[in-house]
């Protein structure tokens, strides 16, 4: 069954510290792994996608990883703002006969404060 | 250029009353799907239309459920009779292609429903 866990569940962090999110999956055949951000009361917005041969992904602050042999990603945040408080999704598509098929992580709670 | 539009954002009903909910995609987008969403936890799909054919609805719990989208549009997604557990956050996304490998998905806002 394909699955994708997400840790912590939920982290404080401090103004301007850094953070990194874990995403681990068993997700087969591999598609590609994209970390949403969904804010309070919001839908969930695409921050970056990796696919097999791509190993890091930058947008702006957010830095993704993917080592595809251990099946594991993660998202680092830098010089974390308020406006960074929110859930931060991990989904991992899988290619099947009928089109890509997503399995969605639970998301990390992030809470930045003064 | 607009996104995903949802309505209503807020649903408040008593348990076996239906409703409706109603998505408008962002223009030109094939693809649309309906997700669930339980509180902390991440969406699950319901359905997913090309165009105006139901490609996935395997989640769809269709004894209550049902959803259309006709003229490959707009779609609505509709719960008759609704229970207590189907209070949750229902998701619209599109995608610009039919099953893109690396389509994003364009999520609206989401309508909470709450079921008494």
């Amino acid at each position: 069954k394909n699955q994708v866990e997400q840790s912590p569940q939920s982290l404080i962090i401090l103004e301007g510290k850094n953070c990194t999110l874990q995403c681990n999956y068993t997700v087969s055949p591999f598609s590609n792994l994209r970390w949403y951000k969904q804010d309070t009361g919001r839908g969930p917005v695409s921050l970056t996608i990796m696919t097999f041969s791509e190993n890091t992904k930058s947008n702006g602050r957010y830095t993704a990883t993917l080592d595809a042999d251990t099946k594991q990603s993660s998202l680092h945040i830098t010089a974390s703002q308020l406006s960074d408080s929110a859930s931060y999704i991990c989904v991992v598509s899988a290619s099947t006969g009928g089109g890509n098929k997503l399995t969605f992580g639970t998301g990390t709670q992030l809470k930045v404060e003064l | 250029e607009a996104g995903v539009v949802q309505s209503p954002r807020y649903k408040i009903i008593e348990k076996k009353q239906p409703v409706a909910f109603w998505c408008n995609p962002i223009s030109g987008h094939n693809t649309l799907y309906w997700y669930l969403q339980n509180l902390g936890q991440g969406p699950e799909l319901l359905i997913r239309y090309e165009n105006e054919e139901a490609v996935d609805d395997s989640q769809l719990p269709k004894d209550r459920f049902s959803a259309e989208r006709l003229k490959g549009v707009d779609s609505t997604l509709k719960i008759q009779p609704a229970e207590l557990g189907d209070s949750a956050v229902y998701l619209c996304a599109s995608s610009l292609g039919a099953s893109g490998d690396t389509d994003t998905q364009y999520f609206g806002p989401g309508t909470r429903l709450t079921v008494l």
